[in-house]
Parts: structure tokens; sequence; C-alpha cells
């Protein structure tokens, strides 16, 4: 059985850089051919798609987020990663990894831009 | 980018009633690569239906999905009280997948 989780600060710096792992126990991110996403749901509101990484290695976007965000996969081929640089408090949310095209999730860490 | 639009915002309902939330898509959504999740409070969204219209496992056969295209919908049959939670809709097809903006199941 796969799961996800999250991980990384609760707290960052307005114009800082958010950083998010996903840790994947029962399986890698270098098979199945799964893609690897992130998504957020900022509080009170819906969800929106940042972006994912390919089992190649393949990345693919939000237009919208396009310019500040890098996912990434970890060489240990178990946790792929988030960066999404110059924050503000509208980038408060929970943030989510999944699997798939049809999501696997995991359970969601709540991230706060706030000096 | 496949823009994807869900109504009614709000459904209000009682216990024993039946649900139909749509999805409508701005271009037409290859394979019906179509999913829907359900989200209860404080909790990560729940797989229901993939491919518009397969229950996934362990779902209860009075959810359903259908449609295909550009439109479709999610069918709860005879509504039961755990089956109150906000209802996303989401396409895998594009190589950017998109969210609709969610229906809300209230309890009338």
């Amino acid at each position: 059985q796969v799961l996800l989780q999250e991980s990384g600060p609760g707290l960052v710096k307005p114009s800082e850089t958010l950083s998010l792992t996903c840790t994947v126990s029962g399986g890698s991110v270098s098979s199945g051919n799964y893609y690897w996403s992130w998504i957020r749901q900022p509080p009170g509101k819906g969800l929106e798609w940042i972006g994912y990484i390919s089992y190649s290695g393949f990345t693919s976007y939000n237009p919208s987020l396009k310019s500040r965000v890098t996912i990434s996969v970890d060489t240990s081929k178990t946790q792929f990663s988030l960066n999404l640089t110059s924050v503000t408090a509208a980038d408060t949310a929970v943030y989510y990894c999944a699997r798939g095209g049809v999501l696997l999730w995991g359970q969601g860490t709540l991230v706060t831009v706030s000096s | 980018e496949i823009v994807l639009t869900q109504s009614p915002g709000t459904l209000s309902l009682s216990p024993g009633e039946r649900a139909a939330l749509s999805c409508g898509a701005s271009q037409s959504v290859r394979s019906n690569y179509l999913a829907w999740y359900q989200q209860k409070p404080g909790q990560a969204p729940s797989l229901l239906i993939y491919g518009a219209s397969t229950r996934a496992t362990g779902i209860p056969d009075r959810f359903s999905g259908s449609g295909s295209g550009t439109d479709f919908t999610l069918t709860i049959s005879r509504l039961e009280p755990e089956d109150f939670a906000v209802y996303y809709c989401q396409q895998y097809a594009d190589s950017t997948y998109t969210f609709g903006q969610g229906t809300r199941l209230e309890i009338k």
C-alpha cells in the first residue's frame, strides 16, 4: 500500500521560498509510470493543482504559478519536492502531494506565509 | 488549459433525497479522463469516481458518474448523513490538470 506524507516548515516569511517534501512509502517515485503532483487549498477555498513531475522527470506546471515553481525528485527516489519562490500571503494554504492522474492524496500540511 | 465549471455552487437537500452535481468542461475531456472527489472538513479529498463512471474501490453504489465529452454528472441516489460534504471534479486528460470550483452539498 502506497502512502504519501508531506513535510516542511509550517511558517514562511513573505518574499522567501516555500520548500516542501513528499515522502512516498511502499513505492518508488521512479517506478510505475506515475505522475507525482502538488496541489494546494487556501483556507475555505477550492483546490488548485500546482504541477507534477513524471516518473521520467518530465514536469508540467500550472501556468499561473509556472514562473515561481520547481518540482524535483530526490535521488533516493522515495521523495519529491516543491519549491515556490517569492511567496506572499496569498500562498497560505494546505499543500497536498499526490500520485497519479487519478489522485492518491497525502494528508496535507498547512503552510502560513507571515512575517 | 481545460476549465471545469461545477454547478450548483451549493445544493441543499435532505437525507434520502437524490443529488445531481454537474461538471462542465471548456473543451472535450479526452478519453473521459474525469474524476470526482469528496472532501469533508479537515480531511484530504478522497476519490469517488474515475474515468467519468468507474467507482473507486469501496465506494457505495449509491454514487454514480455519467457523461462524456464536456458534460459530466455525479449522482447520489439516496443521500446518507455522511454524504454531506464538498465535491470536486478534476480532469487528468490534459498535460495541466484542473479542478472544478466545487459543489457544497448541505443538509436542508
